[in-house]
């Protein structure tokens, strides 16, 4: 069964440092998201992307925050000059086309900034 | 703009108990809506989803959950827990009349089962 792949499960950051987080979408699908779960919340949405361009994205999504399809087949979220609020399990998400209905998610990337 | 209210934030059933997790909507449009499961550590599960059709759908694992239109709600119900069912479950909501939009997520209901 096709999934998505996050990578890595776990990374641990300086404050201040800049993060990428990768994501290999399933490969027929054509929107991709990222969302993030702080620790006993909820999952919150970041960002769409389709059609090489964000198509929607969130309050929280600011100018830290870029997201990229470089090649075709990553997709990757940066988090510039990282805080500590930042810290959080990253999920990626990807819809074939809306009429498929549902969105695929991948294992999450747990980001610690100390 | 669409909202998810999950009424309880921890839900504690005995094994072999009826497992009820509630879920209201708040949409302009008719929704779709889903259930996703997350066991400890692990990513997001889709349980179950309504978007046309049958107001009453069933899931992986038991679980099953029916869309009344009238009191916009999407609750969970599952008729005999197992330990296994332990896990967040999130409720989730997208407008099916905007294409690649985005899921809002409830705030989650923690389900304990007990021995």
């Amino acid at each position: 069964e096709p999934e998505v792949t996050q990578t890595p499960s776990h990374q641990v950051t300086q404050m201040g440092q800049e993060v990428i987080l990768r994501c290999v979408p399933i490969s027929n699908h054509l929107y991709f998201y990222w969302y993030r779960q702080i620790l006993g919340q909820k999952v919150e949405f970041l960002v769409s992307f389709y059609n090489n361009e964000i198509s929607e994205k969130s309050e929280i999504f600011d100018d830290q925050f870029s997201v990229e399809r470089p090649d075709g087949s990553n997709f990757t979220l940066k988090i510039r000059s990282t805080k500590l609020e930042d810290s959080a399990m990253y999920f990626c998400a990807s819809w074939r086309q809306f009429l498929n209905t549902e969105a695929f998610f991948g294992q999450g990337t747990r980001l610690t900034v100390v | 703009a669409q909202s998810v209210t999950q009424l309880g934030s921890h839900v504690s059933v005995s094994e072999g108990a009826l497992v009820l997790l509630r879920c209201n909507y708040s949409s302009s449009v008719p929704p779709y809506l889903f259930w996703y499961v997350q066991y400890p550590n692990q990513g997001l599960q889709l349980l179950l989803k309504y978007t046309t059709g049958a107001t009453l759908v069933k899931g992986i694992n038991g679980f099953e959950a029916e869309f009344k239109k009238s009191e916009t709600s999407f609750h969970l119900t599952k008729p005999s827990a197992h330990m296994s069912d332990a896990a967040e479950y999130f409720c989730a909501v997208t407008d099916p009349g905007r294409a690649g939009t985005a899921l809002i997520f409830g705030k989650g209901t923690t389900l304990s089962v007990s021995s």
